[in-house]
This record gives C-alpha cells, structure tokens and sequence, in this order.
C-alpha cells in the first residue's frame, strides 16, 4: 500500500502565477482533505472533497480551488500566488464509512512564491 | 469552525518523566479528537482518536489521553518520556488543528 502520495514533492513559482498540486489518496479511502502549513505553524484546513464535491472549507479565499476525480485522486489549485502562500501543503484521505475518523497525510508539497 | 488552544508552545521534560499536553476545545457538540505527532522532517502520523465511547484513549508509543465533556479537555499523557518522544503535537477536534506543542526530552 503506497499510502497518501503527493506531487511535486518542490515547487517554485513566481508571485502571480497559477499553481496546481497532486494528492493520491490511501487504497480504499474516498475522502480527500486540504491543509496549509506555514513553517512553524499547525496545518490550516482548507477545504475537503467527497464524491468530488468540496463538502467542507476553512477560511481560505477563492483563490484556492479544489477538483476531486472519480478515482478519488484530488487536485489543489490556487491563483494569483501570493508571498503569503508559501508554505508546505498538505493531502490527508480518509474514509467516509469510518466517519472519517482517521486521516492518513502525504508527506507534503513544498511550496516557495518568489 | 471549531476552535482548540493548545496550552504552551513549548513544553520541555526530563527523560522519563510525565509528559502532559494540554488540549482543550470549544464546541457545542463533542466532536472527534484526535492528537497527531509530527516529527522532525516527517509526515503527520496518528497518535490517538476520540469518537465515542470509552473516554480514556490509547494510542500509540505509549501516549494517552482523556476526553473530559465538562471540563471540554483531551489532554495528551505519557507516564515517561523517551528521547524519541521529542516532537511536534497537534490537538485536532474534526479537521481543525491546534497551534501545536513542541515537545523537548531532556537527558
């Protein structure tokens, strides 16, 4: 079992442009969840998908944007890169028929805005 | 959105001493509780849950913790710290995580 895996594991971008960011859930999970980790912070949820719906969001703008696929894969896209977005970003997947009471996390996508 | 505060950033313990991380939430619902543990320059890995039933949880490398309805509480213990122990701990009701606990074994 490969786990949750996240690609790239590194990304660089330019303040303004348009990023997009690759989960793949455990075997056997449905649920896909967002978060955003600052360096020396606690991970921020930003939203979670289900049945490729976004079913759940923290307090991110629109700037962040989400797509589930029927294969339960997920993808993070966030426009107009800010300094401020730079950060480690986080997949977890889960289970629905657990209620989603466990969650396992990638190791993460490292994102730098310059 | 749920809210957790995480009592002291930092934390710091003698090798085989009692670790206690506080924890507690704002709801008005219990919630699932969970505590995760980061080490350094890895993935968030699953300490313990809460979700219903038996209030006392034990999870994993000896760590557990109590969900106190009245007192809105799940404090993280562990009875003796090992050096390994030495890590960052996140108190999550649902998907919400605290701001987190670093936690420093002393030899």
């Amino acid at each position: 079992d490969a786990g949750v895996t996240q690609s790239p594991t590194h990304l660089i971008k330019t303040r303004g442009q348009q990023v997009t960011l690759r989960c793949s859930p455990k075997s056997g999970h449905d649920t896909v969840s967002w978060y955003q980790q600052a360096l020396g912070q606690g991970p921020q949820f930003i939203f979670q998908y289900y049945e490729e719906e976004e079913r759940q969001r923290g307090n991110f703008p629109d700037r962040f944007s989400g797509h589930q696929f029927p294969n339960y894969s997920s993808e993070l896209n966030v426009n107009a890169l800010l300094l401020g977005d730079s950060a480690l970003y986080l997949c977890a997947s889960s289970w629905i028929g657990a209620g989603n009471t466990e969650a396992f996390f990638g190791q993460g996508t490292r994102l730098t805005v310059v | 959105a749920q809210s957790v505060t995480q009592l002291g950033s930092h934390v710091s313990v003698s090798e085989g001493a009692l670790v206690l991380l506080r924890c507690n939430y704002s709801s008005s619902v219990p919630p699932y509780l969970f505590w995760y543990v980061q080490y350094p320059n890895q993935g968030l890995q699953l300490l313990l849950k809460y979700t219903t039933g038996a209030t006392l949880v034990k999870g994993i490398n000896g760590f557990e913790a109590e969900f106190k309805k009245s007192e809105t509480s799940f404090h993280l213990t562990k009875p003796s710290a090992h050096m390994s122990d030495a890590a960052e701990y996140f108190c999550v009701p649902r998907f919400y995580f605290g701001t987190g606990t670093s936690l420093t074994v002393i030899p």
